[in-house]
């Protein structure tokens, strides 16, 4: 399958601080998908992005997909410690999946 | 409750020795999809299904078997374990394969 790369890999924040992780992909995405993973836990769907220059909110998340579609950012805004966790994006090529590295997010109380 | 449901949740075995890892889904999803999880290698796709009777190989399906006899259900085998195969394996599924899948609790795999 086509590679995504992410980035950061790991992200420390204070609890408050806003956080961006980036997906990046050298050929044009069908659709990316976001996940995220607490500790301990398994990847849990968060949304799907399709079209070109898309931007979907989910109270402090927003999500963008580039206009070419070859990248894609999670933000989060005034994070909080319930955000602790790694974020996976994900990119779909008929039934293959392939997962970027995920960045993991620390928030200090 | 809609869920995808992977047993065992922790298993030990010893090399060579045959183990299968079950999954199951009651969202009637026609996708279904096993991926193992490493530090630094993330989440890589070992097989996937998109219905019954119907799979293929995902990026790393070397040392593993899967079987799509019903929809619901979709077991991992491994038929000589090796060590390298020790990881956290995650069983989902997708109604259509094109948006968000539900993953499984995960499976932590041990080979001596």
């Amino acid at each position: 399958g086509q590679q995504v790369m992410q980035i950061p890999q790991y992200q420390h924040v204070q609890e408050g601080e806003d956080f961006t992780t980036y997906c990046n992909s050298s050929t044009t995405l069908s659709n990316i998908q976001w996940y995220k993973q607490r500790p301990g836990g398994h990847p849990v769907f968060l949304i799907q992005l399709v079209k070109s220059g898309e931007v979907k909110k989910q109270k402090r998340l927003t999500f963008q997909f580039g206009e070419a579609k070859k990248n894609s950012s999670l933000h989060i805004t005034a994070t909080q410690t319930t955000d602790v966790g790694t974020y996976f994006c994900q990119e779909t090529s008929g039934s293959r999946l392939t997962f970027g590295e995920g960045t993991q997010l620390t928030v200090n109380p | 409750e809609a869920q995808v449901t992977q047993n065992p949740r922790y298993l030990i075995t010893v090399t060579g020795k045959k183990l299968t890892v079950t999954c199951s889904q009651n969202m009637n999803h026609e996708y279904m999809s096993w991926y193992r999880q490493d530090p630094g290698l993330g989440l890589r796709q070992i097989y996937y299904s998109m219905n019954v009777e119907v799979t293929d190989k995902g990026d790393v399906p070397e040392g593993y078997k899967v079987s799509r006899k019903e929809k619901r259900n979709f077991p991992l085998i491994l038929e000589s374990p090796s060590p390298n195969q020790t990881s956290l394996y995650f069983c989902a599924s997708s109604f259509t394969g094109l948006n968000g899948y539900t993953f499984g609790s995960g499976t932590r795999l041990t080979v001596v």
